[in-house]
């Protein structure tokens, strides 16, 4: 089952920061947080991911709350081609050396001219 | 360049028959992985490998093979005995361990009639 909650659809006009959020209240001290997104019929596409500080990359920026029971992933200036599924995920570790991905249905955001 | 593909993009079949679906890398990654997403839906996990000649199941494996007998490959075989093989399946590379994002590729649509 996913650890993660995410609203099932968003808007957000073309120009303007995305804020997208997502609930994993069970996650446990050694779980990450990642962020991909994924464009209609395509690959997913890795964004961001982080532990317990908040972290910036040239896509997007990862908030965390101090409890890491909540996450926000911010699209500072959305274009239309920002388009996507975008799916909170957290990383559990499963195997010795390795570890597994437990994906939700994500958050269909639309960006509106 | 370096990346993950998948082939074929589009996969017709009749009920009964097996089918397999190609995955191949040049990223060097040790760790490759097989997913099904059904419409509306998140990933689910198929079959994993960390390291070539060793592969283990994933939270669906019942209905489908893999074999890894190169580092850059990970074929799955769709086998008669999954009863719902039509989906998207997707496959993805990491490095082994640790703090990595997966590359994933653009995807096989398969469509058993």
């Amino acid at each position: 089952d996913a650890k993660t909650t995410q609203p099932t659809s968003m808007d957000c006009a073309e120009g303007r920061a995305a804020n997208l959020p997502c609930n994993h209240s069970t996650i446990s001290g050694n779980e990450y947080v990642y962020w991909y997104r994924q464009i209609h019929s395509q690959g997913p596409q890795y964004i961001i991911h982080g532990l317990k500080n908040n972290e910036t990359n040239e896509m997007a920026s990862l908030i965390i709350t101090e409890d890491r029971k909540s996450s926000t992933l911010i699209l500072p200036h959305a274009t239309l081609r920002d388009t996507a599924v975008y799916y909170c995920i957290v990383r559990v570790s499963k195997w010795d050396s390795n570890y597994q991905l437990i994906w939700g249905a994500g958050t269909k955001l639309i960006i509106k001219p | 360049d370096g990346g993950i593909t998948q082939s074929p993009k589009y996969l017709f079949r009749k009920e009964g028959q097996n089918v397999t679906l190609s995955c191949e890398q040049n990223l060097n990654h040790d760790a490759m992985y097989w997913y099904r997403q059904d419409p509306g839906q998140g990933l689910r996990l198929i079959y994993y490998s960390q390291i070539v000649n060793d592969f283990q199941k994933g939270d669906i494996a019942e209905g489908y093979s893999v074999s890894r007998e190169k580092k850059e490959s990970f074929p799955l075989t769709v086998t008669s005995a999954q009863k719902n093989p039509t989906a998207f399946y997707l496959c993805a590379s990491s490095s082994r361990g640790g703090n990595t994002e997966a590359f994933f590729g653009q995807g096989t649509r398969l469509t058993v009639v």
